[in-house]
């Protein structure tokens, strides 16, 4: 039983612009759950882009952002590239030092 | 510069125990609580369990509890997975893990992964 929900997948043309989303099969995300997104190419580990909504990691690129859009997480990639062809994953907290991941978006840039 | 290095995978029998290591460096380890995170085969990401940076509070995903034991030592910079009464579905890559703060809050540093695969 899947949780917090994502897209599976998504395309986007280079250059172009994306939203993600992650949300709760049940409820509303709301910055109290304290939502983080992480990117991760086939064979290697992941990375982190955002965490509590919208504060980019150190060296993350400000073409990611995250925000709440309606009841749900979003993170947008503003002028997609290649190399963000990866698989997105977010997290929440769902109380009681429990966090749990999206399923996961696979991104294609073409 | 932040190194994390996992290490102890490899391949066990069904019911059996392994002990995963992950060396800290580069932060002040003792001040950050530390994540595993795992991944099966072709499959997503999960959050296995995390420690506060004394190690007072400790939390595990609901699917765990009384397998795996999380633990520390800030002397030695050094986080640890006990993981007992393997089972198949645990076969996956473990990600050893650094927080942004002391307490529970999101990864920002990630190791490259040890992996653990149980088979018969």
């Amino acid at each position: 039983q899947t949780v917090v929900t994502q897209e599976p997948s998504f395309s986007v043309s280079p250059g172009g612009t994306v939203t993600l989303t992650c949300g709760l099969k049940s409820g509303s995300v709301s910055t109290t759950y304290y939502p983080s997104w992480y990117q991760q190419t086939p064979g290697q580990a992941p990375r982190t882009l955002i965490y509590t909504t919208n504060t980019r990691s150190s060296g993350v690129p400000d073409r990611f952002s995250g925000s709440i859009l309606g009841n749900k997480a979003a993170l947008t990639i503003t002028g997609a590239q290649a190399d963000d062809e990866s698989d997105y994953y977010c997290m929440l907290y769902m109380g009681s030092g429990i966090w749990m991941f999206g399923g996961g978006t696979k991104l294609t840039v073409l | 510069e932040v190194q994390l290095v996992e290490s102890g995978g490899g391949p066990v029998k069904p019911g059996e125990s392994l002990r995963l290591s992950c060396a800290a460096s580069g932060f002040t380890f003792s001040s950050h609580s530390m994540t595993w995170v795992r991944q099966a085969p072709g499959k997503g990401l999960e959050w296995v369990s995390s420690i506060s940076s004394s190690g007072t509070y400790i939390y595990y995903a609901d699917s765990l509890k009384g397998r795996f034991t999380v633990s520390r030592d800030n002397a030695k910079n050094s986080l640890f997975l006990q993981m007992n009464s393997l089972r198949a579905e645990d076969t996956a890559i473990y990600y050893c893990a650094k927080t942004y703060c002391s307490t529970t809050c999101p990864t920002d540093q990630w190791g490259q992964g040890t992996l653990v695969t149980v088979s018969s």
